[in-house]
């Protein structure tokens, strides 16, 4: 059974569109984040959030919003959509939010955005 | 720049056979974890070695850390199709708060 569920598993959106890529873990964690993958560059870390509060911020774009309804709840809303969010985004969760964590990840969602 | 890099892009091998895949990076660290990817997955852990330790291993896997050269391998023996997968390194960045990845070393293992 997946621990970490992202949904929908692919997602094709029209450019200005804003959408929400859902995720939900059940590992009784307590730090989640999203990463997102490109063909242009590695994983990248976008935020973290520990007990339901934003802790780490890395993605400069404010089209990018988090929002956490539930201690197991890390949903991503991208508002403007634009081609270049195309990627795959991974939810993770950790334990704790400290070095030395084993970090688990998502199965992604794949948004393309035309 | 990236803090952590794998030295190569891709490594083929045939089953049976070793490879090993290679990581440097640019910080100091409290620990490095080597994660593999297959295709349709997200990334999943395959050791955890700390700055303390110089080899750790898990079942058919070496992890080696050299905190002087700021270096890291991953060694897999005896391969099977199903170790076919992008590997990664990570580091820990921001007291911890994120994992900062390479840019993934493409492993083939064919019959």
């Amino acid at each position: 059974d997946p621990k970490i569920i992202q949904k929908p598993k692919y997602l094709v959106a029209v450019t200005g569109s804003e959408k929400i890529l859902i995720c939900e873990q059940y590992l009784g964690h307590n730090a989640m984040y999203w990463y997102r993958q490109s063909a242009k560059k590695p994983l990248e870390f976008m935020f973290s959030y520990s007990y339901q509060k934003l802790m780490d911020n890395q993605t400069a774009s404010s089209r990018f919003q988090p929002q956490s309804s539930k201690k197991n709840h890390l949903d991503l809303q991208i508002t403007a959509l634009k081609p270049d969010d195309s990627a795959t985004y991974f939810c993770a969760s950790s334990q704790e939010r400290q070095g030395g964590t084993e970090v688990f990840f998502g199965k992604g969602t794949r948004l393309t955005v035309v | 720049s990236q803090l952590a890099e794998e030295n190569l892009w891709a490594l083929s091998v045939h089953e049976g056979e070793s490879v090993t895949v290679n990581c440097s990076y640019k910080t100091s660290i409290t620990a490095l974890q080597w994660y593999r990817q297959k295709s349709g997955e997200g990334p999943a852990q395959l050791i955890l070695i700390r700055s303390n330790e110089r080899e750790k291993r898990n079942g058919r896997l070496r992890a080696t850390l050299d905190t002087s050269s700021q270096s890291s391998s991953l060694s897999i023996t005896a391969t099977r199709c199903e170790d076919t997968a992008v590997y990664f390194c990570a580091t820990d960045a921001w007291g911890g708060r994120a994992l900062i990845f390479g840019t993934g070393t493409t492993v083939s293992v064919s019959p």
